[in-house]
């Protein structure tokens, strides 16, 4: 167990909805960090946010986004959801800006039908 | 851009054997952190091992040690002694040292590692 939690576990949709998925870092960690695990694009980099301000951006889709919370907790609001999102999506936590290392959660699979 | 290579899509080995699996990356940079991470059937991604480009002393965490070789470009992790455990896919990771890619994993396409009694 890495600490970091992640909710749901599974989420299943149709195209066109909007889904939060739900992270929460170890305790003491102030960076968090999203990834997509998909099958034609392995596994990407989307976006980190540190102390509740974005850091850094990778591949994250305009109708991805992002937000860490006062509590350090952090969502992610995929929108207008596509067949092709369906993938597994990984939240990640380090204590401060990045050089650290990063520990996963369990993850959260988005099937989107 | 940089680029992390895997080439190896699927490798068996037995209980007790040694397993080296490979990973090349590109950059033209020189300072810069390389990692493994595990993921076993759970789909739990777990650390391995990780080296930092400016330490010349390869990393070692029990069962598992890396070959690096910067010149060549070369990240390469052995399993020693492979328990049933170590059955996941494995994933080479690159991330550079400066301030503006702190925290931007970059990750290969994995090697399946599969452990047979």
């Amino acid at each position: 167990d890495s600490g970091v939690t992640q909710t749901p576990k599974h989420l299943i949709t149709a195209t066109g909805q909007r889904v939060t998925l739900r992270c929460s870092p170890r305790s003491g960690d102030l960076s968090v960090y999203w990834y997509q695990q998909s099958l034609d694009q392995g596994l990407q980099f989307l976006i980190q946010y540190y102390n509740g301000e974005e850091r850094a951006k990778g591949n994250i889709l305009e109708r991805f986004s992002a937000q860490q919370f006062p509590d350090l907790h952090s969502e992610l609001n995929l929108s207008s959801l596509e067949l092709g999102d369906s993938a597994l999506y990984f939240c990640a936590s380090s204590p401060r800006t990045g050089r650290e290392t990063q520990y996963f959660g369990p993850g959260t699979r988005l099937l989107v039908l | 851009a940089q680029t992390v290579t895997q080439s190896q899509p699927e490798m068996s080995v037995q209980e007790a054997e040694t397993v080296t699996l490979s990973c090349t990356y590109d950059t033209s940079e020189n300072n810069y952190y390389l990692f493994w991470y595990k993921q076993p059937p759970s789909r739990q991604m777990i650390l391995v091992i990780r080296q930092e480009a400016y330490k010349q002393q390869n990393a070692t965490e029990n069962r598992f040690s890396v070959n690096f070789q910067k010149a060549a470009k070369s990240f390469s992790l052995k399993i020693s002694d492979s328990q049933l455990g170590d059955t996941a896919m494995y994933f080479c990771a690159f991330m550079m040292g400066t301030t503006d890619s702190w925290g931007k994993l970059q990750f290969g396409a994995g090697t399946q590692v599969v452990v047979t009694p």
